[in-house]
């Protein structure tokens, strides 16, 4: 096990298109995280699961944004009609069901740039 | 509100000298803190959480809940010390995100 991976590890899409990006979490970790980071900032939470299901989603997670986690595995994030204030790098998160739930394990990130 | 302020996003010093990253938090109840670190080229990873009251690198934190603070101190920095700090926060129960500061740039000068 490598640790939580992402795909694509770069995007370059034109405003308007649709994109969508893979999480593959930790094996057996049962929460998985979606983070977001804009240049000199700290990552954002958006959203979260716990298995299967979207517990939690941030303010900032607009109606363009989806998230889904079929059967408690990877996960997807998609983007319906990017904007340029889309850019930003993508971070996925996984952490385990027993042990203290609060250690989080982040992925590569995708870096997105809306053009 | 839950909110994490790191008021330098640049510090530097030399090897050898003490470090302080100074973090400030916002939050109505019991948080839990953390530091995570990512150096260059690297993901981002948990250098130390304050429940654990663990030495990490040489790093240590206290958490101060009379000044809200969550100070990352090491008394001799050394240069693979140089990476991105972020300052973190989770509240108890819910979903446990984490709510970030800003970052501190360290570089530790040779």
């Amino acid at each position: 096990d490598t640790g939580v991976s992402q795909n694509p590890r770069h995007k370059i899409t034109k405003r308007g298109q649709n994109v969508t990006f893979r999480c593959d979490p930790i094996s057996e970790h049962n929460r998985l995280y979606w983070y977001r980071q804009t240049l000199g900032q700290g990552p954002e939470f958006l959203t979260y699961f716990q298995n299967e299901a979207q517990l939690e989603k941030s303010r900032l997670l607009s109606d363009r944004f989806s998230a889904e986690r079929p059967k408690g595995s990877f996960s997807t994030l998609e983007i319906q009609r990017t904007e340029q204030g889309d850019s930003a790098m993508y971070l996925c998160a996984s952490s385990p069901r027993k042990g203290p739930s609060y250690e989080q394990y982040f992925g590569p990130g995708t870096r997105l740039t809306v053009t | 509100a839950q909110r994490v302020t790191q008021p330098e996003k640049l510090l530097s010093v030399f090897k050898g000298a003490p470090v302080e990253l100074k973090c400030n938090y916002s939050y109505s109840g019991s948080p839990e803190l953390f530091w995570y670190v990512q150096y260059s080229r690297q993901r981002l990873q948990l250098l130390l959480r304050h429940i654990s009251r663990e030495s990490i690198k040489g790093f240590t934190a206290d958490l101060n809940k009379g000044e809200t603070s969550f100070h990352l101190k090491k008394p001799f920095a050394q240069e693979e010390d140089s990476a991105m700090y972020y300052c973190a926060l989770s509240g108890q129960g819910g979903a446990q995100k984490l709510v970030f500061g800003q970052g501190t740039r360290l570089t530790i000068n040779p």
